[in-house]
């Protein structure tokens, strides 16, 4: 069974930095991860999808990238509507099976 | 704009069985698959099952002997049901919208949620 595994789990930020946050999965998976920004409240609301592919209107300052089994999202600059919590998803073809990740919460530092 | 919206009891008793639909407006439910994704503390996302948009339904193997799901394309609606509920069964439910592009799938359309308890 396919595990994705989020660190770190919490990421006290300021304004303006630049966010890394990582997805690894427990062994060798195709690039169909995708990632969601979840706000307290609300639905979790799709970023990016095929590992770095930005969801329509998504700013510029989201990007996914990959290195094996390891998924990258990056914030470039934190605007202050940012801070929310942040899953990865894994989505296996066949059988289709959908892994989530138990997602980073970023907070104002 | 396509909306997504749950609908069904906050409140089942233990051994009961969990009945959802969620409403699709603003658009086609045809070329799309269908999903059920529930949150909860102890669980985090954990996605149910989908109505495939060949029709065709895979469910999670945690729930798969107690979950069925059903799409009525002409009253724009899908639907979930979960037997034999107990109170792991507590959560906010999901409907989403899936889209199959043959290498990648996303949820990019989904519902506010609903929360569902499992009392007595």
């Amino acid at each position: 069974e396919i595990l994705m595994t989020q660190s770190p789990a919490t990421l006290s930020v300021s304004p303006g930095e630049r966010v890394t946050l990582s997805c690894r999965a427990s062994q060798s998976v195709s690039s169909n991860v995708a990632w969601y920004q979840q706000k307290p409240g609300q639905a979790p609301r799709l970023l990016i999808y095929g590992a770095s592919l930005r969801a329509s209107g998504l700013p510029a300052r989201f990007s996914g990238s990959e290195s094996g089994t390891e998924f990258t999202l990056t914030i470039s600059s934190l605007q202050s509507e940012d801070f929310a919590v942040y899953y990865c998803q894994y989505y296996n073809n066949w059988p289709p099976r959908v892994i989530f990740g138990p997602g980073t919460k970023v907070d104002i530092k | 704009q396509v909306q997504l919206q749950e609908s069904g009891p906050g409140l089942v008793k233990p051994s009961a069985t969990l009945s959802l639909t969620c409403t699709v407006s603003g658009g086609s439910m045809n070329d799309y698959s269908w999903t059920w994704i529930r949150q909860s503390a102890e669980r985090g996302l954990e996605w149910l099952g989908h109505v495939y948009k060949s029709g065709t339904t895979n469910y999670n193997p945690s729930v798969n002997n107690r979950v069925t799901m059903s799409v009525e394309k002409t009253r724009n609606l899908f639907s979930m049901r979960l037997k034999s509920v107990t109170v792991a069964d507590t959560a906010i439910y999901y409907c989403a919208r899936e889209i199959d592009r043959g290498m990648y799938n996303w949820f990019d359309v989904w519902g506010q949620g609903t929360l569902v308890t499992v009392s007595s």
